[in-house]
């Protein structure tokens, strides 16, 4: 079965630059979220969207934004980066036909790490 | 608020013997109760999950997990430990707009 694909795996950026991650969701799920996993953490909610609007916002900094297109990807866009901006970035999907409580499914995330 | 508690950040067990992770939460509304499972460098996989159908709810890999309400408890057990079941597990509850809250984790290890 297809599952969340996340984009890059891998990313190594320096202070002060931006970074550009891609999840692709799996087909049919209407709502995407984002999820920060720093070293030894658990995962912290940042933002989500469904059907392409943001649906809830968590302690996403003001630096970050975030989008779902058309074809339900999502791009979580980070500027002026910061060491501590180092972790692992969690992209879930969930079906929401089904009503609340929907399990979410998650790539296997990219781990971001700042010089 | 919504919040998760897990008791013992650590859990080691011998191969065989009965798994137990303890996880408590905190909802002022009924929750939707899940427990996912980290291994190393990889995303978070669904174990089972707690939707109000059935307070005994069966999961993957042979783990079961019993939603007490007057205990406010979702503790995951397995009956006996294989050693592939080291990783890092995540209890987490979700209410109406779905986001997940996770608890801090516990790493569970299996010694032969």
């Amino acid at each position: 079965a297809a599952g969340v694909i996340q984009s890059p795996r891998h990313l190594i950026k320096e202070k002060r630059e931006t970074a550009t991650l891609k999840c692709y969701p799996i087909p049919r799920h209407d709502t995407v979220y984002w999820y920060q996993q720093g070293p030894g953490q658990d995962p912290q909610f940042l933002i989500s969207f469904y059907e392409k609007m943001q649906s809830d916002k968590g302690s996403i900094p003001d630096r970050f934004s975030a989008q779902q297109f058309s074809d339900y990807h999502s791009e979580l866009n980070m500027s002026s980066l910061e060491l501590g901006d180092s972790a692992l970035y969690f992209c879930a999907s969930s079906d929401s036909t089904g009503g609340s409580g929907q399990p979410q499914h998650f790539g296997d995330g990219t781990r971001l790490s700042i010089l | 608020a919504q919040s998760v508690t897990q008791l013992g950040s650590h859990v080691s067990v011998s191969e065989g013997a009965l798994v137990l992770l303890r996880c408590n939460y905190s909802s002022s509304v009924p929750p939707y109760l899940f427990w996912y499972v980290q291994y190393p460098n990889q995303g978070l996989q669904l174990l089972l999950k707690y939707t109000s159908a059935a307070t005994l709810v069966k999961g993957i890999n042979g783990f079961e997990a019993e939603f007490k309400k007057s205990e406010t408890s979702f503790h995951l057990t397995k009956p006996s430990a294989h050693m592939s079941d080291a990783a890092e597990y995540f209890c987490a509850v979700s209410v109406r707009t779905d986001k997940l809250i996770f608890g801090t984790g516990t790493r569970l290890q299996v010694f032969p």
